[in-house]
Order: C-alpha cells, then sequence, then structure tokens
C-alpha cells in the first residue's frame, strides 16, 4: 500500500541555518503530496502542497519539489526562524489510498536563537 | 469562516465512562475524519465519512463510534473510556481532488482527553 517515509528528528539548528527535512514515498500513479506544519498545541495546518511531478510547492519561504523519479518531495528553506520551530508532516493522497491520506511520523524542528 | 470547530478543548474521564467529542464544519466539505495523536507518535486514523450518512473504520476504530447526519457535524463517540484512550484527537475536513483523492485536510484545534 501507500506509504510516506520522513527522516527522524529531533532537527536542531541556529537561526538563519539552512533546512532540510527528506521525504520520500512509495505509492502507485500520481499521487498529490502535501507538507503540514504543527504548533505546540495546535492542529496541523498546510504548509505546501503539489498534485503533479515536477511542481513545486511553496509558502512561507519553504520549498519542496514534487520528484517523480527519485520518489521524493524534500522540505527546505533558506533561512529557518525560531519561529518556525514545530512538528513537519509530510502526506500523500494517492489513488490506492481512496479517501485516506497517509501521513509520515512527524519531524521536530527546533531552532536556537 | 469558523473553519473546523470542536469540543470541548479538554477532558477528564473516569474509566468505563461515555461521551461524545463534537466536530462542525462550515466550508461545505464532502470528507471529514478524525485521528488520534499519541505523544510522540504521528496521527492514527480512527473512523472517516465521504458524505452525510456514509461513515467508514479508519486503522484504529475499536472503542469509538461515529455517525453523519448532516455535512456539516461528524461527532465521535466513546463508548467505554479506558485508560488507553487517552490522546489528543483531531477532527479535519477536506474536498475531493479530481479522481476522488483527498485535497487539503483542514483541522480542528483538537481535543485533550485524560481517562483515569
Amino acid at each position: 500500500g501507500d506509504s510516506v517515509t520522513q527522516m527522524e528528528g529531533p532537527v536542531t539548528l541556529s537561526e538563519e541555518a539552512f533546512l532540510t527535512i527528506n521525504c520520500t514515498y512509495t505509492a502507485t500513479g500520481y499521487p498529490s503530496l502535501f507538507w503540514y506544519v504543527q504548533y505546540p498545541g495546535e492542529g496541523l495546518q498546510l504548509l505546501l502542497k503539489a498534485t503533479k511531478a515536477d511542481d513545486k510547492g511553496s509558502n512561507k519561504g519553504f520549498e519542496a519539489t514534487y520528484r517523480k523519479e527519485t520518489t521524493s518531495f524534500h522540505l527546505e528553506k533558506g533561512s529557518v526562524q525560531v519561529s518556525d520551530s514545530a512538528v513537519y508532516f509530510c502526506a500523500l493522497s494517492g489513488d490506492t489510498g481512496g479517501f485516506k491520506t497517509i501521513f509520515g511520523a512527524g519531524t521536530r524542528l527546533f531552532v536556537k536563537a | 469562516n469558523a473553519g473546523v470547530t470542536q469540543t470541548p478543548k479538554f477532558q477528564v474521564l473516569k474509566t468505563g465512562q461515555s461521551m461524545t467529542l463534537q466536530c462542525a464544519q462550515d466550508m461545505n466539505h464532502e470528507y471529514m475524519s478524525w485521528y488520534r495523536q499519541d505523544p510522540g507518535m504521528g496521527l492514527r486514523l480512527i473512523h472517516y465519512s465521504v458524505g452525510a450518512g456514509i461513515t467508514d473504520q479508519g486503522e484504529v476504530p475499536n472503542g469509538y463510534n461515529v455517525s453523519r447526519s448532516t455535512t456539516e457535524d461528524f461527532p465521535l463517540r466513546l463508548l467505554s473510556a479506558a485508560p488507553s484512550q487517552t490522546s489528543v484527537y483531531f477532527c479535519a475536513s477536506s474536498t475531493r481532488l479530481a479522481g476522488g483523492t483527498t485535497d487539503t485536510q483542514y483541522f480542528g484545534p483538537g481535543t485533550r482527553l485524560t481517562v483515569l
């Protein structure tokens, strides 16, 4: 079945450092891919998404490119801020999952001032 | 738009008690779902609905019931609470993409449940 694997955390960075959180997926067909962010004490919210191969999703300085050849959707940001400290979830919605969205396990990011 | 609302925000139950977690959305979304999130773990799907009158089980349905009589509301019932059900519960709603797959999910703020 469909699955999502993302790098384990926690990830600890200093402010203004470059961020990469790896995400790879297994799915048949052409799934849609998402990154969600969860701030402490809150529900998840969409950060960015891409619905077809080679699409780049971007929001708030974060970017991710849908790479079908490597089945990846890595999240990047050029310069992180303390306010980016949160848990990040990679997710997919694909043909074989039907209704369901498949979430990765989440990666916790700590950014130090 | 209020988006997805959940009540209560916090709840403490004793083992064996029953209760209903409320969830409502005002975006006219077809799809709604319930997840639980345990410490250090990701999301696990409990139940979901693809429209009024239609519900189905997720990966951890035991001990929970749902119904969907309207598009807006999707309550989750705990039948006889157990300590293993201590968790944070999230309700989410979404539209569907062409082909029936799920588009962006909109999450509520969560209900933090403790079962003693």
